[in-house]
């Protein structure tokens, strides 16, 4: 399968754990976004990268949050200290260099996050 | 006032309707424009993109109004594979950020 994976799909954690969820993107993709969607809202944006670097972290939630892309691959979302607030699906896209920012985004299936 | 807004719907409709849906946003400076389908419990999956002068892929079209700031989706002689919710995403010229809406449900019944 050559989509977007994320990793894990489910996780279950107690108020104050910190939790990190991993997303692969497609491989020549070099536009990576982080969202958080709840239910019965669309997703939220919150983060943005172009290869290695985050372009876009004003919305990210809280200073709670925070994402990496180290090598431009694979990124990171990490929550620190979580609130049963922050219980949500968490999805990633990625998108080619095609056309500038507005272009399709190809989505993965999405890390489910439960804070007991 | 949302920056985009959409009326969550349900939208309930016989097979063979036709149904339209519109999405309002409230900055002028918007230049992107897209559908997404969300099934349940899926990820979003791009429909299609919104250009000034249109855009029709089969059964669906979808529509671009700048001086009254909405787009809108219309899918003729609708499918029971139709149903799921529609997202509408709107971004901003000079912005790396997609602002989506809340979707809009719609169930298409025998």
């Amino acid at each position: 399968d050559t989509g977007v994976s994320q990793n894990p799909r489910h996780k279950i954690t107690k108020r104050g754990q910190n939790v990190t969820f991993r997303c692969d993107p497609i491989s020549e993709h070099n536009r990576l976004y982080w969202y958080r969607q709840t239910l019965g809202q669309g997703p939220e944006f919150l983060t943005y990268f172009q290869n290695e670097a985050q372009l876009e972290k004003s919305r990210l939630l809280s200073d709670r949050f925070s994402a990496e892309r180290p090598k431009g691959s694979f990124s990171t979302l990490e929550i620190q200290r979580t609130e049963q607030g922050d219980s949500a699906m968490y999805l990633c896209a990625s998108s080619p260099r095609v056309g500038g920012v507005g272009n399709e985004q190809f989505f993965g299936p999405g890390t489910r996050l439960t804070v007991l | 006032r949302k920056e985009v807004e959409q009326d969550p719907g349900p939208f309930n409709v016989p097979e063979g309707a036709t149904v339209a849906f519109n999405c309002t946003y409230s900055n002028s400076a918007s230049q992107s424009f897209f559908w997404y389908r969300q099934d349940c419990r899926k990820e979003p999956k791009l429909l299609m993109s919104v250009y000034s002068s249109g855009n029709e892929d089969g059964r669906f079209t979808a529509q671009l109004n700048r001086a009254s700031q909405y787009i809108s989706l219309l899918i003729r002689d609708s499918k029971l594979s139709d149903s799921a919710t529609y997202l509408c995403v709107v971004r901003s010229g000079g912005s790396y950020i997609p602002t989506f809406g809340r979707g809009t449900s719609l169930i298409v019944h025998p």
